[in-house]
């Protein structure tokens, strides 16, 4: 079956700019992760939702990052104000209680 | 609070040699273990997961693991390494008490020599 998407694969944006990244979660799926990768690291998370519930944001690095799925599905991050540092690679894992199967990452490119 | 620390960022074989990637962890509950495996440009896929059942597991590609749980150990090998491995490797642990959030260690890249 199809696996976890996320779209755009490439976001290049100025310092300054919102965007928003776009996560499809394995049908079925009730959990939903997202981690963010930073070049040569493994990655660090962010946010975690069971169901349509934020289920643990501690990850989330300040209030400039916010994260939705209202219908327990899909889910966007948010990222307002974008710095330089926000560059990464943002990963989406979802799970239906086992192992977290992740999708093919969006780099974003803060210039 | 849960840790990872995959000793070598840079593990270089020759083809046909055994593989060995070390993973320990850092948990004060029984954890979940978990390699991924990154090739360029990809997103993680998983190799193998350890969930309390045999502590020797077996995954994907003819990649292994065993959990010892006295040395905190959760080492991957592979006896023959192929040229097709060449790859990221990340070692993981959760916690059934924080939702099963993954925490990764940093990774080790896998150089395989022909």
């Amino acid at each position: 079956g199809a696996g976890v998407s996320q779209t755009p694969s490439n976001k290049v944006t100025e310092k300054g700019k919102y965007v928003e990244l776009r996560c499809d979660p394995i049908s079925g799926h009730t959990a939903l992760y997202w981690y963010r990768q930073s070049l040569g690291q493994g990655p660090e998370f962010l946010i975690y939702f069971q169901g349509t519930g934020a289920a643990d944001d501690s990850g989330l690095p300040n209030d400039r990052f916010f994260a939705v799925r209202p219908e327990g599905s899909v889910s966007t991050l948010k990222i307002q104000r974008t710095e330089r540092g926000d560059s990464a690679v943002y990963l989406c894992a979802s799970s239906s209680g086992g192992a977290q199967y992740f999708g093919p990452g969006t780099r974003l490119t803060v210039l | 609070a849960q840790s990872v620390t995959q000793l070598g960022s840079h593990v270089s074989v020759s083809e046909g040699a055994l593989v060995l990637l070390r993973c320990n962890y850092s948990s004060s509950v029984p954890p979940y273990l978990f390699w991924y495996v990154q090739y360029p440009n990809q997103g993680l896929q998983l190799l193998l997961k350890y969930t309390s059942a045999a502590t020797l597991v077996k995954g994907i590609n003819g990649f292994e693991a065993e959990f010892k749980k006295s040395e905190t150990s959760f080492h991957l090998t592979k006896p023959s390494a192929h040229m097709s491995d060449a790859a990221e490797y990340f070692c993981a642990v959760s916690d059934l008490n924080a939702g099963n959030m993954l925490t990764f260690g940093g990774g080790t890249r896998l150089m395989v020599k022909p």
